[in-house]
Parts: structure tokens; C-alpha cells; sequence
């Protein structure tokens, strides 16, 4: 399977939104509603901010939200603030148990 | 408290085998798969497979089929990653992850190791 498609970087202002795309296909994102999304800071394990599309994990900001549309997912972030600045990953099933697909990455600066 | 302690980097050579571990803590060890995602110097994550440490059934991504063996002991609560002759293309952080149980996904984990470098170099 091939990997998801995420742009490079984003960047945004304390404050503002800022929104990450995650590009698959018609065997992964489009078909089911199990994508997840992991934030990462530089030398750290990833952590889970998002699962099957649009759901937090205990814990997690309501400043996060994800959405779903054909073969794209995207994650939003509102209220940016300095913290919020590390890489994201997306992931998705992609039709079996062997079957799991991150995205390239796309590192996020808070200006 | 949850947690996933992997043992310490590894510096080996081509052709060496290797089994890390993920010793685990904090929880019902048998009862939550545990994956491994490998993540090169400056590149992404890659999932490379899962377990059930209850049953031992386990589940490679065919990007990683034959290359490592994943295992599990419950009587330690260790999970392991191993390697029967490493490549140099092998060079990665390896991470292990409890997989979340609020999820319908081997993709989703909620609790990680700390990762363990593996640099093979001749």
C-alpha cells in the first residue's frame, strides 16, 4: 500500500486555525471511517489526538477536531498556541488487519 | 500507571541479529495488542506489525513480513522485536504502542515506548 499524502509543513499564528490535509484512495480513507491522526514533537513517541475520523481520546484538546471527505481526511486546529508546534501523522485502515498506512508527516510552525 | 519501558540502543553490524524489547506495566498485559511502528532518521512512521499477547496472534505489514519476528511473554510481560540479520537500511527508532481499545484499528495506539535506536553499521 502506498503511503498517505500530507503536505510538507503549515504554519499559522497564535490564535488562528490552521487545517492539515491527508490524501489516500478509494481502499483506504475513502472506505472506511478509521482514520486517526498522531501529533509528535522532535525527539518524543507520537501521541494519538484523533481515531476513526473525529473522535479525542480522554485528554486530548477540543482545539483538535477531525473531518472526512472522499479520499481526504483533514485535522483541524483552532486557537493555535506555541505548544501546538510538531509534526502530524496521519494513519488509516486500509482493508485488513495487516493492512495500516501512515502519511508522510507534515510539520507544523506556530509563527 | 500504563507504561511501555524499551530496552536501550543498539549499535551492531550487518548480518548480527538483535531482539529488542517493550516491558510492560500498569495494565492487563494479555488483554491489549502491542505494536511496533519504525521510524527512519527524519522520515515518517511505518507500521510494521501487532500482537496479542494473550494468544500470540500476530498480524506484519508485508512491507515487514520475514524481516522481523514479533513475539510476546506474558510471564515477564515483555514484547520483543527481532531481526536474524540486520541491514543497514535497518538503522531506525523503533517504537512499541499499546493499541487504544476504544478504536476498531491495529492503527490506533494510545500508549508508547520511549523508542529504542537501532544503528547497524559495519
Amino acid at each position: 500500500q502506498s503511503a498517505l499524502t500530507q503536505p510538507a509543513s503549515v504554519s499559522g499564528s497564535p490564535g488562528q486555525s490552521i487545517t492539515i490535509s491527508c490524501t489516500g484512495a478509494s481502499s483506504d480513507v475513502g472506505s472506511y471511517k478509521l482514520v486517526s491522526w498522531y501529533q509528535q514533537h522532535p525527539g518524543k513517541a507520537p501521541k494519538l489526538m484523533i481515531y476513526e475520523v473525529s473522535k479525542r481520546p480522554s485528554g486530548v484538546s477540543n482545539r483538535f477536531s477531525g473531518s472526512k471527505s472522499g479520499n481526504t481526511a483533514s485535522l483541524t486546529i483552532s486557537g493555535l498556541q506555541a505548544e501546538d508546534e510538531a509534526n502530524y501523522y496521519c494513519c488509516s485502515f486500509a482493508g485488513s488487519s495487516t493492512s495500516v498506512v501512515f502519511g508522510g508527516g507534515t510539520k507544523l510552525t506556530v509563527l | 500507571e500504563v507504561q511501555l519501558v524499551q530496552s536501550g540502543a543498539e549499535v551492531k553490524k550487518p548480518g548480527e541479529s538483535l531482539k529488542i524489547s517493550c516491558k510492560a506495566s500498569g495494565y492487563s498485559f494479555t488483554t491489549y495488542w502491542i505494536g511496533w511502528v519504525r521510524q527512519m532518521p527524519g522520515k515518517g512512521l511505518e507500521w510494521m506489525g501487532i500482537i496479542s499477547p494473550g494468544n500470540s496472534d500476530t498480524r506484519y505489514s508485508p512491507s515487514f513480513q520475514g524481516q522481523v519476528t514479533i513475539s510476546a511473554d506474558k510471564s515477564i510481560r515483555t514484547a520483543h522485536l527481532q531481526w536474524s540479520s540486520l541491514k543497514a537500511s535497518d538503522s531506525a527508532m523503533y517504537y512499541c504502542a499499546r493499541r487504544f481499545s476504544g478504536s476498531h484499528h491495529h492503527g490506533d495506539f494510545d500508549y508508547w515506548g520511549q523508542g529504542t535506536l537501532v544503528t547497524v553499521s559495519s
